[in-house]
């Protein structure tokens, strides 16, 4: 299977804890989304990686959340000092350039205690 | 700024036919996916338009009002696989022109015998 996968799959955590998720693209992606989804709502975009550049943010992406990819392949999403609110299924996606589509991967559900 | 309505709950019978509808508000419009979900997993792709009119693939069609800002997904021969949330999503030329996806909020389908 060659879609997107992301690890871990769950994530249970202490308040005030750092977590760190992985993300790897469908292997010739160049573009890659981390979305936030909670119960009941639709992803809600976070940020998006071109290559190695971190080309949009968005302002639920507070300082506490950061996002790498170092070499354009895959991609971390860590999260300091964890908060219950931070509780919510983490999605990364990944889209060809110049297509349409982005394709998700299983997610990771952080639960933060 | 972006808006996206789609009704939040939604039955109907094995082997019909649902019709669901999505409503959005947005600048720059260039593109509108329909989305499936079932409880705990990933989104998966299920269309996609940009120009005015009917997609048709296999048992799903999805329709495009560019001017009215509307389309629907529509789902025939219904299985009890159909059971799920469908998320409506929309691109658009947003800040920095690029293509992050803003989704509403999904709408959940129950499929009874």
């Amino acid at each position: 299977d060659t879609g997107v996968s992301q690890d871990p799959r769950h994530k249970i955590t202490k308040r005030g804890q750092n977590v760190t998720f992985r993300c790897d693209p469908i292997s010739e992606h160049n573009r890659l989304y981390w979305y936030r989804q909670t119960l009941g709502q639709g992803p809600e975009f976070l940020t998006y990686f071109q290559n190695e550049a971190q080309l949009e943010k968005s302002r639920l992406l507070s300082d506490r959340f950061s996002a790498e990819r170092p070499k354009g392949s895959f991609s971390t999403l860590e999260i300091q000092r964890t908060e219950q609110g931070d509780s919510a299924m983490y999605l990364c996606a990944s889209s060809s350039s110049g297509g349409d589509t982005q394709y998700f991967g299983p997610g990771t559900r952080l639960t933060v205690l | 700024g972006q808006n996206i309505d789609q009704p939040t709950e939604m039955t109907a019978t094995e082997g019909a036919i649902v019709q669901i509808n999505c409503t959005y508000q947005t600048s720059g419009f260039n593109g509108l996916f329909w989305y499936q979900q079932h409880a705990g997993e990933a989104p998966t792709f299920l269309s996609y338009n940009v120009l005015d009119g009917l997609e048709e693939k296999g048992r799903f069609s999805s329709f495009l009002s560019r001017s009215k800002g509307y389309s629907y997904l529509l789902l025939k021969e219904l299985q009890m696989k159909d059971s799920a949330s469908y998320l409506c999503a929309v691109r658009g030329r947003f800040s920095g022109g690029y293509n992050k996806l803003i989704f509403g909020a999904g709408t959940r389908l129950a499929v009874h015998p």
